[in-house]
């Protein structure tokens, strides 16, 4: 079954400092791999995307890792910033039947 | 910004009654998602269109309706609102349906009562 899961649900920690989200996925055949960051009551825009050749990918502070091979994903964002609070949703997408799975979301709130 | 519009951003219905969202876009892309969001779950695909009068299900597609007479226009149709489809609603649109990036709108909360 084609799924993607993310860890942690929610996460807490203060400002300045860096975390790491984790998304692990079980799709094939893997076309690529987006991070989505959701400010409340937004809509989901992209960060980063990644592809089978890829295995790291910045955006600023958001650096996104990937390994292929054991189907793992991360995001590190280093230095929070109070405006880093979010949902980040991790989605992978098919080579094949075209379909796009989404992982459920890690909630990340930066406290001061 | 993608030029993404839903319309309504917030409604309250009562059951039974119909109820249509819409989305607008100005990019010309090609393919057009409605997607419902919910707590504890992942954005889950309705509907999806990928051209003028071309349109699929999605995973949660029962008791919903959609067309797509213009590039630009995607209408979700609730033909009779239940409970169980208050949620929130966001359209997205994507040039390529594999490897393009999706461009979400704000979203369209609806309340069914």
């Amino acid at each position: 079954k084609n799924q993607v899961e993310q860890s942690p649900q929610s996460l807490i920690i203060l400002e300045g400092k860096n975390c790491t989200l984790q998304c692990n996925y079980t799709v094939s055949p893997f076309s690529n791999l987006r991070w989505y960051k959701q400010d409340t009551g937004r809509g989901p825009v992209s960060l980063t995307i990644m592809t089978f050749s890829e295995n790291t990918k910045s955006n600023g502070r958001y650096t996104a890792t990937l390994d292929a091979d054991t189907k793992q994903s991360s995001l590190h964002i280093t230095a929070s910033q109070l405006s880093d609070s979010a949902s980040y949703i991790c989605v992978v997408s098919r080579s094949s039947a075209s379909k796009i799975i989404f992982g459920s979301g890690t909630r990340l709130s930066i406290r001061p | 910004d993608a030029g993404i519009t839903q319309s309504p951003r917030h409604k309250v219905t009562e059951t039974g009654t119909p109820v249509t969202l819409r989305c607008h876009q100005t990019e010309n892309h090609r393919y057009m998602y409605w997607y419902r969001q919910d707590p504890g779950h992942g954005l889950r695909l309705i509907h999806y269109s990928y051209g003028v009068k071309d349109t699929d299900k999605g995973e949660v597609s029962d008791g919903y309706s959609v067309s797509r007479s213009k590039t630009e226009d995607f209408l979700l149709t609730l033909e009779s609102a239940t409970s169980s489809q208050t949620s929130v609603y966001f359209c997205a649109i994507s040039e390529s349906e594999v490897t393009g990036e999706l461009f979400f709108g704000e979203g369209s909360r609806l309340t069914v009562l």
